[in-house]
């Protein structure tokens, strides 16, 4: 079982589009991140969310710490090409001494012209 | 400007043999780590370091073995490879292992390991 759960792991979605994923998970989180993976490629880091309620937001991405600290999501308004990739949430559970970073399992965005 | 680095991109073993996967980074960060993806799956952590001399298990250590004897490097050595050891393997570093705002985690590209 994972202990961060994306949704949807598959998005096939039209340019102009907008769009949802989440990352859900019981525990709570001391931080999340969220990362964009291509082919062939690492994963880089998007943001680092600490807050509980917090909003970040990178020109069309809006990204949100939950409340309670136990979920995020990320939604992409006007999806282009080239937003298409792998969105990886992960999370440092408030549990854990600090340096375990704890990965959903992804959810792979394609974006049709 | 090399950030982090991983040899080989790409490797083939069979079953049995043992290997090492390269990691160095040059940007002086104390927390280095490994892991590995696998389809469905997401990145699973192998180990991890906080600093020379001192390492730790991640999630899946079983099968691998590391020692951070500089700063720099975090070779990751798969002791008696076996199929289910087929995966991409990522090298990750950051300033420190506190995942607070603004520390950021390095990855370098990955290396594909097939064991046949």
């Amino acid at each position: 079982t994972q202990l961060l759960e994306q949704s949807p792991q598959f998005l096939s979605i039209q340019e102009g589009e907008n769009l949802t994923v989440y990352c859900n998970s019981s525990s709570v989180f001391s931080s999340l991140q969220w990362y964009r993976q291509e082919p062939g490629e690492g994963p880089v880091l998007l943001v680092t969310v600490v807050t509980g309620g917090e909003v970040k937001k990178l020109k069309r991405l809006t990204f949100q710490f939950g409340d309670a600290r136990k979920d995020s999501s990320l939604h992409i308004t006007a999806a282009q090409p080239g937003d298409t990739g792998l969105y990886l949430c992960a999370g440092l559970p408030q549990e854990t001494s600090g340096s375990r970073l704890t990965f959903g399992e992804g959810t792979q965005l394609t974006v049709n012209p | 400007n090399a950030g982090v680095t991983q040899t080989p991109k790409f490797q083939v073993l069979k079953t049995g043999q043992s290997m090492t996967l390269q990691c160095a980074q040059d940007m002086n960060h104390e927390y280095m780590s490994w892991y590995r993806q696998d389809p469905g799956m997401g990145l699973r952590l192998i180990h991890y370091s906080v600093g020379a001399g001192i390492t730790d298990q991640g999630e899946v250590p079983n099968g691998y073995n590391v020692s951070r004897s500089t700063t720099e490097d975090f070779p990751l050595r798969l002791l008696s490879a076996a199929p289910s050891q087929t995966s991409v393997y990522f090298c990750a570093s950051s300033y420190s292992f506190q995942q607070h705002s603004g520390n950021t985690i390095y990855f370098g590209e990955g290396s594909w390991l097939t064991v046949v």
